[in-house]
């Protein structure tokens, strides 16, 4: 079946601009989360959603991160007035369950962000 | 916090066994999971441990001990294909997973 699906793949934008990350998670996954790995860094929790509500936020790195969730299912990560320290690949992974569940995350393939 | 530490890189040979070892400050998480990924490829599921012990899946296997703050995953009869980084993540109470640096492997023939 058809896995996590994220767009753009690449996306390259000028500092201070707007920018949409989409992600489509696998069907019937309830939980879904955000996160982003800096060049050389490991990967970093911003958010989570279960259903279209999203009770941990803990990771967005300032007020110019925000995302939301629609009919439980894609979901949008954006980024305004973007700074070259945003410059990383986002990565979005949907779970059956969220919680304190065991069930494995399945990653999207990533959107690789270049702030110039 | 929850320092979560692994080696950056280890060295390998074709056919041999590996250990890769993540060790943590933290007593709060529900479990541990190790992913692999390939360099540009998004992370994969390889195994996860809720209790002490080793858990086996084929050529993959993964240890806990929660009193020692300690996991390691054991590859064996390596393949070149399992070059990759390995990445150590405690799991929270909101699923959200935080992870270790990673372990860059270069399996050599």
């Amino acid at each position: 079946g058809a896995g996590v699906s994220q767009s753009p793949s690449n996306k390259v934008t000028e500092k201070g601009k707007d920018v949409e990350l989409r992600c489509d998670p696998i069907s019937g996954h309830t939980a879904l989360y955000w996160y982003r790995q800096s060049l050389g860094q490991g990967l970093e929790f911003l958010i989570y959603f279960q259903g279209n509500s999203a009770p941990d936020k803990s990771g967005l790195p300032s007020d110019r991160f925000s995302a939301e969730r629609t009919g439980g299912s894609v979901s949008t990560l954006t980024i305004q007035r973007t700074q070259q320290e945003d410059s990383a690949v986002y990565l979005c992974a949907s779970t059956l369950r969220g919680g304190g569940s065991s069930y494995e995350q399945y990653f999207g393939p990533g959107t690789r962000l270049t702030v110039t | 916090g929850q320092n979560i530490d692994q080696p950056t890189e280890m060295t390998a040979t074709e056919g041999a066994i590996v250990q890769i070892n993540c060790t943590y400050q933290t007593s709060g998480f529900n479990g541990l999971f190790w992913y692999q990924q390939h360099a540009g490829e998004a992370p994969t599921f390889l195994s996860y441990n809720v209790l002490d012990g080793l858990e086996e899946k084929g050529r993959f296997s993964s240890f806990l001990s929660r009193s020692k703050g300690y996991s390691y995953l054991l590859l064996k009869e390596l393949q070149m294909k399992d070059s990759a980084s390995y990445l150590c993540a405690l799991s929270g109470n909101t699923g959200k997973l935080i992870f270790g640096q990673g372990t860059t492997l270069q399996v050599k023939p």
